[in-house]
């Protein structure tokens, strides 16, 4: 069964760093989203994408934050200068269609821990 | 403000029992909820998606409800097992046409032997 992969599974990093997130979604999807989880909060929606841009974005993802799909399957998520506090899991996720009633599957999440 | 409740924050039964988990939206306009299981560490995996028309759907040893006039759902699952340990999530699109998704806080669940 397709399933969205990510990579690494783990990142640490140190504040001010930049890090990479990457994602494989289902092959056949055209949407693309960036969820993110604190320890012990909710799910966070942060991006989404379509079409090579951002439809939509939350007001977490500030100017430290960028998408790009750089080739026609990896979707990735760039933080320029890491803080503390983006310590998190950020799950990808894909859908077929960009739908309200469109499933979306995630991935299996980056944990990300900034020092 | 969309936002989306749930009870209990955390439940233990035992294994063989039941459970009904609970969810409360403020969502608007309402399309869709949605349950999602997570393992620690893991994403979200989908148990069903329910549409305003719907007020009952299984999956399994899972049943999910809604009641789209109290905006409220209920999931059910039957004979749990041990492998039910997980959190349980609901999940509701943002209203208007973005997909969207707003999350609740989760209800743990710890099935034990």
């Amino acid at each position: 069964e397709p399933e969205v992969t990510q990579t690494p599974s783990h990142q640490v990093t140190q504040m001010g760093q930049e890090v990479i997130l990457r994602c494989v979604p289902i092959s056949n999807h055209l949407y693309f989203y960036w969820y993110r989880q604190i320890l012990g909060q909710k799910v966070e929606f942060l991006v989404s994408f379509y079409n090579n841009e951002i439809s939509e974005k939350s007001e977490i993802f500030d100017d430290q934050f960028s998408v790009e799909r750089p080739d026609g399957s990896n979707f990735t998520l760039k933080i320029r200068s890491t803080k503390l506090e983006d310590s998190a899991m950020y799950f990808c996720a894909s859908s077929g269609g960009g739908g309200r009633n469109n499933e979306q599957f995630f991935g299996p999440g980056t944990r990300l821990t900034v020092l | 403000k969309n936002q989306v409740e749930q009870s209990p924050q955390s439940l233990i039964i035992l294994e063989g029992k039941n459970c009904t988990l609970q969810c409360n939206y403020t969502v608007s306009p309402f399309s869709n909820l949605r349950w999602y299981k997570q393992d620690t560490g893991r994403g979200p995996v989908s148990l069903t998606i329910m549409t305003f028309s719907e007020n009952t759907k299984s999956n399994g040893r899972y049943t999910a409800t809604l009641d789209a006039d109290t905006k409220q759902s209920s999931l059910h699952i039957t004979a749990s097992q041990l492998s039910d340990s997980a959190s349980y999530i609901c999940v509701v699109p943002n209203g208007g046409a973005t997909n969207k998704l707003i999350f609740g806080t989760g209800t743990l669940l710890a099935v034990q032997p």
